[in-house]
Parts: structure tokens; C-alpha cells; sequence
């Protein structure tokens, strides 16, 4: 069965250094999102991608954060100038149909812990 | 943006149908309502979608009544390993930002 993937499963990394997390949605989907969540925290939405660009982004995703998907099958999330409060899972998902007509595949998740 | 209400948890045991009420009020004509599980530390789950009145897959049913202001997940017969959080989401046709609530965590005990 098609999946998802991400990595790294887990990073440590030092307050102020930049993040890449990567992910590879499944082929044939249209649709590209990052979620966060933080520990014991609901599942938050950060942005929403189509068609190259920026789709829908929540109040968490500002200038810190950018998307890209350089090679069409890689989806990345990139996080400048990590802070503490940036430590959580982060989730990539993807999706044949927008938003919520279809099922949205998620990934087992990578874990940032921010130092 | 149509707001979700559920129970924050719920407690079972095994063998018994568990059913989670989520609460839609302001749901819109075109939302679609949709189930996610989410075990600890994996990605959320899709498990189950309806737009009006019932339907069933392998996993579970979703009833909804008329006015669609709430919908009902039901699980029949769980087992220890149904123990998650559940989430009830409603779709704003129209944008791609799919917005999870607080979620039921549901406790399956023998």
C-alpha cells in the first residue's frame, strides 16, 4: 500500500539553526500539508499546497516557515531560526482531492526537539 | 468555520460498540464530515466520511441525522488495540485547510 514517508524520524537540533524536514507524499496526489503537533497537544494545521504554491496557511505558519517541493516527488517544510516552542511532531500528508472531499494520508511523523 | 464539539474522553471494554457524538452546529451545505484515529506518536488515521444520513466501511459507521448538526461514530465490538484519540472534523468546501478539534480519547479496558 502506497504511504507517506518522512525524514528524519527525529531531530535534535540547537535553538537558532535551521530545519529541513522532508516528505514524500504518495505519487498520483495533488495535495500536500504539514501538520505539528505538540506533545499532549491537539493535531495542528500549518500549510496547505497545490499546484506549487501556498494554498491555505494557519496563523502558526509566518515567515519562520517556508514550503517547497523542489523536485516533485519531495514535499519540504523548512523552519528558520528554530525556537523551543518549535519542538514537536511535525506531519506531512497528502491527498488525491482537495481538503476534506477525500482522505488525507498522513506520515509516521518527525520528531524536532529544539535545544 | 463550522466548530466540532466531542467528548474530551470515553472509557469501554472490549466486545462493546463504542459510539462518539460530535457536535456541528454551524456545519455548511457543502461540509463533509469526517473521522480520523490517531494512535500515540503516529500520524492521524483516516477512518471514516459521509456527507448526509449513514455510512459504513470495514472499520466503523457514521450516522448522521437530518439536519446534519451532529454525527455519531460508531465502533462495533473494540478491542484493546481500538484505544486512540478520535477526531471529528468538518470540511469548509471551498478552501484546503482541514482543522482537527481537541479529539475523544477513547480507553479500551478488558
Amino acid at each position: 500500500e502506497p504511504e507517506v514517508t518522512q525524514t528524519p524520524s527525529h531531530q535534535v537540533t540547537q535553538m537558532g539553526q535551521e530545519v529541513i524536514l522532508r516528505c514524500v507524499p504518495i505519487s498520483n496526489h495533488l495535495y500536500f500539508y504539514w501538520y505539528r503537533q505538540i506533545l499532549g497537544q491537539k493535531v495542528e494545521f500549518l500549510v496547505s499546497f497545490y499546484n506549487n504554491e501556498i494554498s491555505e496557511k494557519s496563523e502558526i505558519f509566518d515567515d519562520q516557515f517556508s514550503v517547497e517541493r523542489p523536485d516533485g516527488s519531495n514535499f519540504t517544510l523548512k523552519i528558520r531560526s528554530t525556537k523551543l516552542e518549535d519542538s514537536a511532531m511535525y506531519f506531512c500528508a497528502s491527498s488525491v482531492l482537495q481538503g476534506g472531499t477525500g482522505e488525507l494520508f498522513f506520515g509516521e511523523g518527525s520528531r524536532l526537539t529544539v535545544l | 468555520l463550522a466548530k466540532t464539539t466531542q467528548p474530551i474522553s470515553m472509557d469501554s471494554y472490549e466486545g462493546q460498540e463504542v459510539n462518539i457524538t460530535c457536535s456541528h452546529n454551524n456545519i455548511a451545505t457543502n461540509d463533509y464530515i469526517t473521522w480520523y484515529q490517531q494512535f500515540p506518536s503516529q500520524g492521524p488515521r483516516f477512518i471514516i466520511q459521509g456527507y448526509k444520513t449513514k455510512v459504513t466501511n470495514e472499520v466503523a459507521s457514521l450516522f448522521i441525522p437530518a439536519d446534519r448538526k451532529s454525527s455519531t461514530l460508531s465502533l462495533p465490538r473494540v478491542s484493546l488495540s481500538d484505544t486512540a484519540v478520535y477526531y471529528c472534523l468538518v470540511w469548509t468546501g471551498g478552501g484546503n485547510k482541514l482543522t482537527f478539534g481537541t479529539g475523544t480519547q477513547l480507553k479500551v479496558e478488558l
